[in-house]
């Protein structure tokens, strides 16, 4: 059974600083990693998708990594706003391509 | 743009009572995906539907049904209601195709469901 580790579970940092957030899985046979963003009572924005034959995928400040071999995917945020707080979630992609989500990283990011 | 539609976003029900609830993907979006998030939890995983069809089963309690109709909405129907199924509930869709698209999962705003 796939499992998804999020580290940290919280990070606190200075606007304009550039930060990484950690997604580790236990099962290396992925179909795809999505990473999503989600606001307090809300729902879940999707911010990157990799497959599982890309390593990257950026998209404005956010760019996002995936090593299948080790089991990890990264998201680097550049040059933080506080409108980037939120918990990002990562899940990995399945059969079907049913995901199955870590606990989140909450990110505050302090003007 | 639009987005999946989910109703009612917010419900309260006493235990042992029923609930229905709805999505509507985006249009022409062919798949859907339910999800339930437990309070401070991740997002698990219920079941999911392919051109009508269901296509995958995850941690979805016998006293939950799902289908999806000709109009590619779908409906979530539980039973006894349990208080621990009190949680947000996500519908997601994925349109047709191949590629990142294809794979890509769009959430909707989620139903607060409350069993007291």
């Amino acid at each position: 059974k796939q499992e998804v580790t999020q580290i940290p579970a919280a990070l606190s940092v200075p606007e304009g600083e550039n930060l990484v957030l950690n997604c580790s899985f236990t099962d290396s046979a992925i179909y795809n990693l999505q990473w999503f963003r989600q606001d307090p009572g809300k729902g879940l924005t999707s911010l990157l998708l990799i497959q599982s034959s890309q390593r990257e995928q950026t998209s404005g400040r956010l760019n996002a990594s995936l090593d299948k071999s080790s089991g990890r995917s990264t998201l680097y945020i550049a040059a933080s706003q506080p409108g980037d707080s939120a918990t990002y979630l990562c899940g990995s992609g399945g059969s079907n391509y049913k995901l199955t989500f870590g606990k989140g990283t909450l990110l505050t990011v302090n003007p | 743009a639009a987005g999946v539609i989910q109703s009612p976003r917010h419900l309260i029900k006493e235990k042992r009572e029923t609930a229905t609830l709805k999505c509507y993907p985006i249009p022409r979006h062919d798949t859907v995906y339910w999800y339930q998030q437990g309070p401070g939890q991740d997002p698990q995983f219920l079941i999911s539907f392919y051109e009508k069809m269901q296509s995958d089963k995850g941690s979805i309690p016998d006293r939950f049904s799902a289908q999806q109709f000709s109009d590619y909405h779908s409906e979530l129907n539980m039973s006894s209601l349990e208080l621990g199924d009190s949680a947000l509930y996500f519908c997601a869709s994925s349109p047709p195709g191949r590629g990142l698209r294809r794979e890509t999962q769009y959430f909707g705003p989620g139903t607060r469901l409350l069993v007291l």
